[in-house]
C-alpha cells in the first residue's frame, strides 16, 4: 500500500516549457487534489476532483489543467511554464472523514 | 481577513515543556477541524482530527471553541521529534476542499 504518490520529485524547466506532473492513489479514494505551496503563502488549491470524470478548479488555477484520468490518477499539466509557477506542488486523495493524504511533492523549478 | 489564521512563529521552546498553538477560522459554518505535521521539506501528514467535546492522543491535546470560532493545540512534555510547522485546517460543511493555515513553526531545543 503505497498511498499517494507522484512523479517526478525534481524537475526544472525553461519559461514556455510545458510538462504533467502526475499522481496515483491505492486507496481507493474518490476525491483527489492538486496543491501548490510557496513560503509564506501556504497550501492552495489549484484544482481538485471529486470523483472519476469530474474537475473543478480550485483557488489558483490560472496557468494550469488537469486530467482524472481513472480513479487512482489525476495529473496536473503546465502548458506554458512560467517562473511564478515555481513552487511545491502536492497531490492529495481524500479518505473517510475528511482526512486528506498527501503523496511527497513534486519541486518545480521554472527558470 | 483570511479563512485561517495561524500565528507563524517561530515558537522555540525548551525541551520537557508544554506549548499551545491557537488558530481562528472565519466561516462559522465550518463542520470539520483538524491539525496537520508538516516536516521540513516534507509533505503535510494529518496529526489529528478535532471533535467538538476536544480530542486528546497521548501528548497531544486539541480543543474547538465554536462560540469564538477557533481551535487549539496543546503539546505536552516536548520531544525534539515534535520540532516541524503545524498546520490548521478547516473544512466547511459539505464543501470537497479543506481550508489550510499558513502555519505555525515549532522547533524544540534541547
Amino acid at each position: 500500500n503505497a498511498g499517494v504518490t507522484q512523479t517526478p520529485k525534481f524537475q526544472v524547466l525553461k519559461t514556455g516549457q510545458s510538462m504533467t506532473l502526475q499522481c496515483a492513489q491505492d486507496m481507493n479514494h474518490n476525491s483527489m487534489y492538486w496543491y501548490r505551496q510557496d513560503p509564506g503563502m501556504g497550501l492552495r488549491l489549484i484544482y481538485y476532483s471529486a470523483s472519476e470524470g469530474t474537475t473543478d478548479k480550485g483557488e489558483v488555477p490560472n496557468g494550469y489543467n488537469v486530467s482524472r484520468l481513472n480513479k487512482r490518477e489525476f495529473s496536473l499539466r503546465l502548458e506554458s511554464a512560467a517562473p511564478s509557477q515555481t513552487s511545491v506542488y502536492f497531490c492529495a486523495s481524500r479518505g473517510g472523514g475528511g482526512t486528506q493524504y498527501f503523496g511527497p511533492g513534486t519541486r518545480l523549478t521554472v527558470l | 481577513r483570511k479563512e485561517v489564521e495561524q500565528d507563524p512563529g517561530p515558537f522555540n521552546v525548551p525541551e520537557g515543556a508544554t506549548v499551545a498553538f491557537n488558530c481562528t477560522y472565519s466561516n462559522s459554518a465550518s463542520q470539520s477541524f483538524f491539525w496537520y505535521r508538516q516536516d521540513c521539506r516534507k509533505e503535510p501528514k494529518l496529526l489529528m482530527s478535532v471533535y467538538s467535546s476536544g480530542n486528546e492522543d497521548g501528548r497531544f491535546t486539541a480543543q474547538l471553541n465554536r462560540a469564538s470560532q477557533y481551535i487549539s493545540l496543546l503539546i505536552r512534555d516536548s520531544k525534539l521529534s515534535d520540532s516541524a510547522t503545524y498546520l490548521c485546517v478547516v473544512n466547511p460543511f459539505g464543501n470537497e476542499k479543506l481550508t489550510f493555515g499558513t502555519g505555525t513553526r515549532l522547533t524544540i531545543i534541547p
